[in-house]
């Protein structure tokens, strides 16, 4: 079965300090690999969609690498912010249509 | 831009009453929307596709007699949960896509609605 994996623990880290989050997937062969963030009660926010072909892609802080081969994508928050606390969820598209699978996310808490 | 409205954000009901939930792009065109369910500590998971003017497309295991979709504009999706019980107090999320290409694959989110049933 078609398996999204993220980091079910927490992960806390400093002020400025570079945050990685792992999302790796079994039985999927993705064209593209999309990153949101969700805030408690809130819906989820797109940050990034990275493509098959593409093995890296940024956005200001933020910076997304895909390996097709590893089945992995790494997603990377330079000089975190306390802002940038929340939960992180990686998506893949589903077999059908243009309907999402989401991972379980892992939640990031940057501390002052 | 891409902006969804999601209403109400807060709900809370008696069992065995319905409740409709909206869902509305308020600035672009969506050509398909999904409504998700998520329990806390878990993942969003789908419940069902819906495109403009046709029938919705419900995943395995979600009642379609129970969570009734409608999807009459392109701007409009409702979920209505008929005859709730409390064990469909959750999150529920819409969320719509518009664009073309690769930005199809990206969805534009609601703020989510709160049902509790007690």
């Amino acid at each position: 079965s078609q398996k999204i994996e993220q980091n079910s623990e927490a992960l806390n880290i400093q002020e400025g300090k570079t945050a990685t989050l792992t999302c790796n997937y079994t039985n999927y062969s993705p064209a593209y690999l999309q990153w949101y963030r969700q805030d408690p009660g809130r819906g989820p926010v797109f940050l990034l969609l990275i493509r098959e072909n593409e093995k890296e892609k940024r956005k200001e802080r933020l910076k997304v690498t895909f390996d097709t081969t590893l089945k992995q994508s790494l997603f990377h928050i330079t000089a975190s912010q306390p802002a940038d606390s929340a939960t992180y969820l990686c998506a893949l598209v589903a077999n059908s249509g243009y309907a999402l699978n989401f991972g379980k996310g892992t939640s990031l808490l940057v501390t002052p | 831009g891409a902006v969804v409205s999601q209403h109400p954000s807060r709900v809370i009901c008696k069992s065995g009453t319905s409740v409709k939930i909206e869902c509305r792009s308020l600035d672009f065109q969506a050509t398909t929307m999904f409504w998700y369910r998520q329990f806390p500590k878990q993942s969003l998971m789908l419940m069902a596709t819906s495109n403009e003017g046709s029938k919705a497309t419900y995943e395995q295991g979600v009642e379609k007699d129970k969570f009734l979709i409608n999807h009459a504009s392109l701007t409009l999706s409702t979920l209505t949960v008929t005859s709730a019980h409390p064990e469909d107090s959750s999150f529920y999320i819409c969320s719509a896509t518009g664009g073309q290409g690769a930005a199809k694959n990206i969805q534009y989110f609601g703020a989510g609605t709160r049902l509790s049933v007690l």
